[in-house]
């Protein structure tokens, strides 16, 4: 079946220090990947998806087929980064479906 | 001000009282959806919705009604509410009718509590 794991429940880093949330998948087709986020006392929006190749807010994640992940990576973490964190993977059964991971909170310290 | 709203925020009812969450896109998306947030288990669809009079069942539709007569609206139903549906429900829209073919618009989120 069609799965999205997010390892790590919680992930505390210090301010400055690099952030990477971990997310694999399962999925035997092409995938499409999106990590969205959600702020404190904020509605839960989109990061950024794989197709894009972007870098937002300094995130960027890649897509690794061979490893099944969409790893989300920061080199320098910033309190304004403390958040909700999902992995969701978009993919066709009968109709399109997405399905999100369980979720990371991330907590940067000062 | 594009935007996904949903009522009420907060409810605290008791086992059996139907209760109706709202859900209203003022973006003229196609597509609509449910979720529920719980800890540990992160968002779980309920049900969606394609466009006007297509709706399906997502991942945990035991409990839950749906029904969408307009593109704009989207309202949840419980028509036996029971304490395992105390959680935080999320409303969604995206453009297309395709969710992973663009971003997902979420509203604020409704906490329910059945007691």
């Amino acid at each position: 079946a069609q799965r999205v794991t997010q390892p790590e429940k919680l992930l505390s880093v210090f301010k400055g220090a690099p952030v990477e949330l971990k997310c694999n998948y399962s999925y035997s087709g092409s995938p499409e990947l999106f990590w969205y986020v959600q702020y404190s006392r904020q509605r839960l929006q989109l990061l950024l998806r794989h197709i894009s190749r972007e870098s937002i807010k300094g995130f960027t994640a890649d897509l690794n087929k061979g490893e099944t992940s969409f790893h989300l990576k920061k080199p320098f973490a910033q309190e304004e980064d403390s958040a909700m964190y999902y992995c969701a993977l978009s993919f066709i059964q009968g109709a399109q479906k997405l399905v999100f991971g369980q979720g990371t909170r991330l907590t940067i310290n000062p | 001000e594009a935007q996904v709203t949903q009522n009420p925020r907060y409810l605290i009812t008791v086992t059996g009282k139907k209760l109706t969450v709202t859900c209203s896109q003022n973006m003229n998306h196609e597509y609509m959806s449910w979720y529920r947030q719980d800890p540990g288990l992160g968002l779980r669809q309920i049900y969606y919705s394609m466009n006007v009079e297509v709706t399906d069942k997502g991942d945990v539709p035991e409990g839950y009604k749906v029904s969408r007569k307009e593109k704009r609206n989207f309202p949840l139903i419980l028509e036996s509410p029971s304490p395992n549906q105390t959680s935080l429900y999320f409303c969604a829209s995206s453009l297309n009718g395709i969710p992973g073919a663009g971003e997902l618009f979420f509203g604020e989120g409704s906490r329910l509590t059945v007691l």
